[in-house]
């Protein structure tokens, strides 16, 4: 049991490049999430996925689209990479069915750099 | 958007002695919870709280649902060097995701 994994673990880009984070959970949750963390901001939501075919925007979307590829999976997508978007990218999962959280599991990270 | 207020910021401590630290938010939340995050790693849950006035314990950890259900606290008893890390509480209200306060990073020193 593996819990919640993320894929890759440090990415360095160039602005302007694209890439794709994944995340997988073998927890059988139904809502999935994404959050970016940078110094002395806390953890801020990007996406979620309340349940599978689903997605809504959390705080911070602009820049990103994610696809909920099926229920274990749930990726994000950078478009055209910004220095801003510097950052370390968690991924979470629970079990709640609504859009609320409850008890959220996080992996262990993607740190991105992005020059 | 929602905020939580947490304090404080950081702390030095010396190993063994007790640790309070506290969440606010000018709003009401139904669910409270405290996690760790150790360096270079994802936030784990320690304490999860889903009523008023609850208080719940986790070896040296105890959180409290405060009775206006806009704060939460957090005290670890006789801190050992494994304590360090940053703290972060999250509230909930209704189906909305959660809200994270900013952390509060701990050091101990031996």
């Amino acid at each position: 049991n593996a819990g919640v994994t993320q894929t890759p673990k440090f990415q360095v880009l160039k602005t302007g490049q694209s890439m794709t984070l994944q995340c997988a959970q073998d927890m059988n949750h139904n809502s999935m999430y994404w959050y970016r963390q940078d110094p002395g901001m806390g953890l801020r939501l990007i996406y979620y996925s309340a349940s599978e075919g689903t997605t809504d925007k959390g705080e911070v979307p602009n820049g990103y689209n994610v696809s909920r590829l099926n229920k274990r999976e749930f990726s994000l997508r950078l478009e055209s990479a910004a220095p801003s978007q510097t950052s370390v990218y968690f991924c979470a999962s629970s079990e709640r069915t609504s859009g609320g959280a409850g008890e959220q599991f996080f992996g262990p990270g993607t740190r991105l750099t992005v020059l | 958007g929602q905020q939580l207020n947490q304090s404080p910021q950081s702390m030095f401590i010396q190993e063994g002695e007790d640790v309070s630290m506290n969440c606010t938010s000018s709003s009401i939340f139904n669910t409270w919870l405290w996690y760790k995050q150790d360096p270079g790693e994802g936030p784990v849950l320690l304490i999860a709280l889903y009523k008023a006035g609850e208080l719940t314990s986790n070896g040296r950890l105890t959180a409290q649902f405060g009775i206006t259900r806009k704060d939460s606290f957090l005290n670890i008893s006789a801190s050992i060097p494994s304590d360090v890390g940053i703290y972060f509480c999250a509230g909930q209200r209704g189906n909305t995701p959660l809200v994270f306060g900013k952390g509060t990073r701990l050091s101990v020193i031996a």
